[in-house]
């Protein structure tokens, strides 16, 4: 099956501590992008890739690190600087030359 | 800056009869307006989608209208269903540029049984 797997489901993080999510794609997508989603709002954009080993701040990059060494993996750091990291985080993917955007299933991220 | 508002915030329909959301963009480089719905819990998926050459799209009970020169498109959901229950995102994207989908703030939908 081709899709997105974002892991863990749940995240229950302590404060000042780092986490990473996970976001994997076997769609063989160029861009990937990760999204954070509080109670009753939209989407906003945290980090976007479009190329293996090259990535572009969003809206609300501040608090957060990505890598993207590999074309199917692109996870998420939530450092201890995100001043209010829960949330639902939700990754994506997507051909550059194509319009389509696949969501995974996301990650409930709770400071504890 | 908000580029794609949506409205209403939420919506109570009963069942059987039409959900109708709208949206309104400002960037005219926009060139594709899909339509994410999102269960409790999940992923947004895709719903369905629109090119501004066309006015129209239907796709079983879920119709986009789309304005061009208003800069506004609507998605209408006839017969709502209690399955239909969910939270509505529109969203608009440009081919020129793969930096992001611009996401309305959602509608958060409920149709009575």
């Amino acid at each position: 099956d081709g899709g997105i797997t974002q892991s863990p489901k749940y995240l229950f993080r302590k404060e000042g501590q780092n986490v990473t999510l996970s976001c994997e794609q076997n769609l063989n997508h160029d861009a990937m992008y990760w999204y954070r989603q509080d109670p009753g709002q939209g989407l906003r954009l945290i980090y976007y890739s479009q190329i293996v080993n090259d990535f572009q701040k969003g809206d609300i990059a501040e608090g957060y690190s990505v890598s993207r060494e590999k074309k199917e993996s692109f996870p998420l750091t939530v450092t201890s600087a995100q001043k209010n990291p829960t949330a639902f985080y939700l990754c994506a993917s997507k051909m550059t030359v194509n319009t389509e955007a696949f969501f995974g299933q996301g990650t409930r991220l709770t400071v504890v | 800056q908000q580029q794609v508002k949506q409205s209403p915030q939420s919506l109570i329909v009963q069942k059987g009869g039409i959900s109708i959301i709208n949206c309104a963009y400002e960037n005219t480089a926009f060139d594709y307006f899909p339509w994410y719905q999102q269960f409790p819990g999940k992923g947004p998926a895709l719903l369905i989608a629109i090119r501004p050459d066309v006015s129209e799209k239907k796709e079983g009970r879920f119709t986009i209208s789309f304005n061009k020169s208003a800069k506004q498109f609507s998605l209408h959901i006839m017969d709502s269903q209690p399955g239909d229950s969910a939270t509505y995102f529109c969203a608009a994207f440009s081919s020129g540029s793969a930096r992001q989908l611009t996401f309305g703030s959602g509608t958060q939908l409920t149709v009575l049984p």
